[in-house]
């Protein structure tokens, strides 16, 4: 079955780049069916969607993030990766990654999750 | 961007007892491109209608969704004490996607 996992640093200091990898399997990242997606969701609040990217590299963003947010694909490893620059404590949250259909927009698989933490 | 807002805040029912959660969009949602998710406490979000009203894989028929243009319900026939968790919607109709704030469904 389809699983994606994320991994990378879990405390990153203010002004730094955060960087986050999904590994995915189950699926090729190479399908033109999926969009490959990063959500946010901040200590007890609600969900925020950051960008998704397809497996070509065309990406979207959230325009509200758009200025610092850089989403890329490995279609050799099955991966795609999140960088967001100068992060503040705002930034920090968990951060799932998760596919959504190409021609629909809800998420159907997403990863456990994971928190970073920004702080000196 | 379209807003979604949810309400109730926090729902207190008990097992067995029927649920109604409602999101409500700022503008029209197109083609009832509206999604509900359930989470639970340190677990990702699960996809459990899409398109308003259809059945994700595996979720029971307890689970309903109605509505379309700017006002949606997420129905819980009869709460099963497993589905005591957070809800959220999504409109994913224009972009960018956006979620509702989310209702707690807890035990009373």
């Amino acid at each position: 079955q389809v699983q994606l996992q994320e991994s990378g640093p879990g405390l990153v200091k203010p002004l730094q780049t955060l960087s986050l990898t999904c590994s995915v399997s189950g699926n090729s990242i190479s399908s033109d069916n999926f969009y490959w997606s990063w959500i946010r969701q901040p200590p007890g609040k609600g969900l925020e969607w950051i960008g998704y990217i397809y497996y070509s590299g065309s990406t979207s963003y959230n325009s509200s993030l758009k200025s610092r947010v850089s989403i890329s694909v490995d279609t050799s490893k099955n991966q795609f990766s999140l960088r967001l620059n100068s992060v503040t404590a705002a930034d920090t949250a968990v951060y799932y990654c998760a596919r959504r259909g190409f021609s629909n927009g809800y998420f159907d698989y997403w990863g456990r999750g994971t928190l970073v933490t920004v702080s000196s | 961007e379209i807003v979604l807002t949810q309400s109730p805040g926090t729902l207190s029912l008990s097992p067995g007892e029927r649920a109604t959660l409602s999101c409500r969009a700022s503008q029209s949602v197109s083609s009832r491109y509206l999604a509900w998710y359930q989470q639970k406490p340190g677990q990702a979000p699960r996809l459990l209608i899409y398109g308003a009203s259809s059945r994700a894989t595996g979720i029971p028929d307890r689970f309903s969704g109605s509505g379309s243009g700017t006002d949606f319900t997420l129905t819980i026939s009869r709460l099963e004490p497993e589905d005591f968790a957070v809800y959220y919607c999504q409109q994913y109709g224009s972009s960018p996607g956006t979620f509702g704030q989310g209702t707690q469904v807890e035990i009373k």
